[in-house]
């Protein structure tokens, strides 16, 4: 009963491949996130989407574009992946606006690795 | 841009010890919340503050925020293995459902 997977877990890669993660969630929320976590643990925000549109768009290198077929899924593609793009990113949803408390549910991570 | 500090970044203590560790802010946070992440797992989130001077109360976590609304602090009473972990403070934007982390302290809870 995961409230919000991801997939894959680990994903190991050379520099300047192409890839994919995915995550859903099923907790029928609006709006979802995605996080880069680095070497040191700091957490920073990357994207949200509140039903399917883009809301929140950090300074984030236009390699990494987010996708979302629906409101369960957002998707993170990453073009041209170079060393420092080696994180481990986060998929969080919340109910967005709705929840004033801003509660978020955080997937369990990708651990990517590029050499 | 505000800046959320942590402090300590380390903590290591024995099982039963008490502790505190403290969040800043470089300025005033809209809702400060407090996250506790395991290793390989994503954080939890463990309470949400808005009003200064505000204190709650987790079972051995008790939660403070500062009466400026600029600083906060989790003290954690007979600390447990369990209680090992990263705990993250962060201040939560109701306009645009923004999270900005601070740093984060490492707990480790020793047997």
């Amino acid at each position: 009963d995961t409230a919000v997977s991801q997939t894959p877990k680990y994903l190991v890669t050379q520099m300047g491949n192409d890839k994919s993660i995915k995550c859903e969630q099923n907790l029928g929320h609006d709006t979802m996130y995605w996080y880069k976590q680095d070497s040191k643990k700091f957490l920073k925000i990357m994207f949200s989407y509140n039903n399917k549109e883009l809301i929140i768009n950090e300074t984030v290198p236009n390699r990494f574009s987010p996708k979302s077929p629906d409101k369960a899924h957002l998707n993170l593609h990453i073009n041209s992946l170079e060393l420092g793009d080696s994180a481990v990113y986060f998929c969080a949803s919340s109910q967005g606006l709705a929840d004033p408390r801003g509660t978020q549910y955080f997937g369990p991570g990708t651990r990517l690795t590029v050499l | 841009t505000q800046l959320l500090e942590q402090s300590p970044q380390f903590l290591s203590i024995q099982e039963g010890e008490n502790l505190t560790v403290y969040c800043n802010s470089s300025s005033v946070f809209s809702s400060l919340q407090w996250y506790r992440q395991e290793p390989g797992e994503g954080p939890v989130l463990l309470v949400t503050v808005v009003t200064g001077g505000e204190v709650k109360k987790l079972k051995r976590l008790t939660f403070q925020f500062g009466d400026a609304r600029k600083d906060s602090s989790l003290h954690i009473t007979a600390a447990q293995t369990g209680d090992t972990g990263l705990y993250l403070c962060a201040d939560y934007s109701g306009n645009t459902g923004k999270l900005i982390f601070g740093q984060g302290t490492t707990l480790q809870v020793k047997p």
